[in-house]
């Protein structure tokens, strides 16, 4: 049973750094999937952030990518996700999801609500 | 403003055939499979239906899914009330090269 789950502050300060972690079991993160991050806006819908191959290999929503960075740490089984710098309208719940080709976000952790507050 | 567009609302009664529309253009839904996610209050989303119309194993076949064109739709038979949810679509853009969702579509059962 593959399980996903999210750790990291839920307070962060405006232009500060936010720094979430995907703590990954019941498979490996080197198996052939991507490993991906989504967010929601409170009372909003989803957005795709990016996802990371094993290898390294990275997508990003072109409208976020110069301010996100996704990173994989293979020997902890687990991959991140950096954010810099943060304003209001980065408060959000952040999920970090596993997904193949054919099924993206087949799987995904429960989510972390981050806060971006003075 | 949501890349593909969804109805804010939909409603239906127990036992009742409900229709979720989801509607794109030729860079995301006309080229590329559909997605369909649920998403129960204060839960993560979950994946409901992949390339289109397949099911996951473990969902019911109560739900479907299509596509003609430019627009797809989810489908609901023998709604209940645990059906009550937001429902998103997706799908890759080709010419924003993004993932992308629809605004979501709350169910209401009443």
């Amino acid at each position: 049973q593959v399980q996903l789950q999210e750790s990291g502050p839920g307070l962060v300060k405006p232009s500060g750094t936010l720094s979430l972690t995907c703590a990954v079991s019941g498979d490996s993160i080197s198996s052939n999937y991507w490993w991906s991050w989504v967010r929601q806006s409170p009372g909003k819908g989803l957005e795709w952030i990016g996802e990371i191959y094993h290898s390294g290999i990275t997508k990003y929503n072109p409208s976020l990518k110069s301010r996100f960075t996704i990173s994989v740490d293979k020997s902890k089984n687990q991959f991140s996700l950096k954010l810099s710098p943060v304003t209001a309208a980065d408060t959000a719940i952040y999920y970090c999801a596993r997904g193949a080709v054919v099924k993206p976000f087949e799987y995904w952790g429960q989510g972390t609500l981050v806060t971006v507050s003075p | 403003q949501s890349v593909l567009t969804q109805p804010p609302s939909v409603s239906g009664t127990p036992g009742q055939r409900v229709t979720i529309s989801c509607s794109g253009s030729s860079s995301n839904i006309g080229s590329d499979y559909v997605y369909w996610y649920q998403q129960l209050p204060g839960a993560a989303p979950k994946l409901l239906i992949y390339r289109n119309d397949q099911r996951p194993s473990g969902v019911p076949d109560r739900f479907s899914g299509s596509k003609s064109g430019t627009s797809a739709s989810l489908a609901i038979s023998g709604l209940r009330s645990e059906d009550e949810a937001d429902y998103y679509c997706a799908a890759w853009d080709d010419s924003v090269s993004n993932r992308v969702f629809g605004g979501g579509t709350k169910l209401t059962v009443l």
